[in-house]
């Protein structure tokens, strides 16, 4: 079973829609992180947060970390929104800069 | 601005070559590290670096070597003895406590 599992694997929404985007996870974490992946493959660090809640322009993120459970939110998306999203853990019993990926979620809205 | 550099882009290496990949950051990270993706994975880590002349193996090391000779550079070098070289690879950096995580734009590698 992997560390970390998100859901869906593919989601595709219309212009406008609210998206959720699921991360569970299995270890003890110091920290979660959420990543943007864009089709050239560069990747971006949306998000890194430890407890509560995070919000930048449409996105939020949130973490209850009793029920290792994390999701990420996008509000009124867009199709600049496409792409790839990965959540990844920093484990508490290792280096905190040693991230354990899951295996994303590739999001598609459509205009 | 502040960033990661990983050069070249695309990258086609002979069977039984080694080839070197690129990293520069001027970001002023303390930490390095390098993954590789492969299609329907998660990004797994092969190594990592926290301060200049030391460097740590990750999950998938064999067939791989670094060097972290100054703050900046981490190079990693994909050796004749790794099996499945084909992959992409993205180098990253971050200060003390994982804080700052920026990755490079990566480096698709395919071996012909």
């Amino acid at each position: 079973k992997n560390e970390v599992e998100q859901s869906p694997q593919n989601l595709t929404a219309q212009e406008g829609e609210f998206i959720t985007i699921n991360c569970s996870y299995s270890v003890g974490i110091s920290a979660l992180h959420w990543l943007q992946q864009h089709p050239g493959g560069g990747i971006v660090s949306l998000f890194m947060l430890s407890s509560g809640k995070k919000k930048h322009g449409r996105l939020i993120a949130t973490i209850n970390i009793q029920e290792k459970h994390s999701s990420l939110h996008i509000t009124a998306s867009h199709p600049r929104d496409s792409a790839v999203y990965i959540c990844a853990v920093s484990s508490d019993g290792g280096s905190q800069g040693n991230l354990i990926f899951g295996k994303g979620t590739k999001l598609s809205v459509k205009p | 601005d502040g960033g990661i550099t990983q050069s070249p882009k695309y990258l086609f290496r002979k069977e039984g070559q080694n080839v070197t990949l690129s990293c520069e950051q001027n970001l002023n990270h303390d930490a390095m590290y390098w993954y590789r993706q492969d299609p329907g994975q998660g990004l797994r880590l092969i190594y990592y670096s926290q301060i200049v002349n030391d460097f740590q193996k990750g999950d998938i090391a064999e067939g791989y070597s670094v060097s972290r000779e100054k703050k900046e550079s981490f190079p990693l070098t994909v050796t004749s003895a790794q099996k499945n070289p084909t992959a992409f690879y993205l180098c990253a950096s971050s200060i003390q406590g994982g804080y700052g995580y920026t990755f490079g734009s990566g480096t698709r590698l395919t071996v012909v």
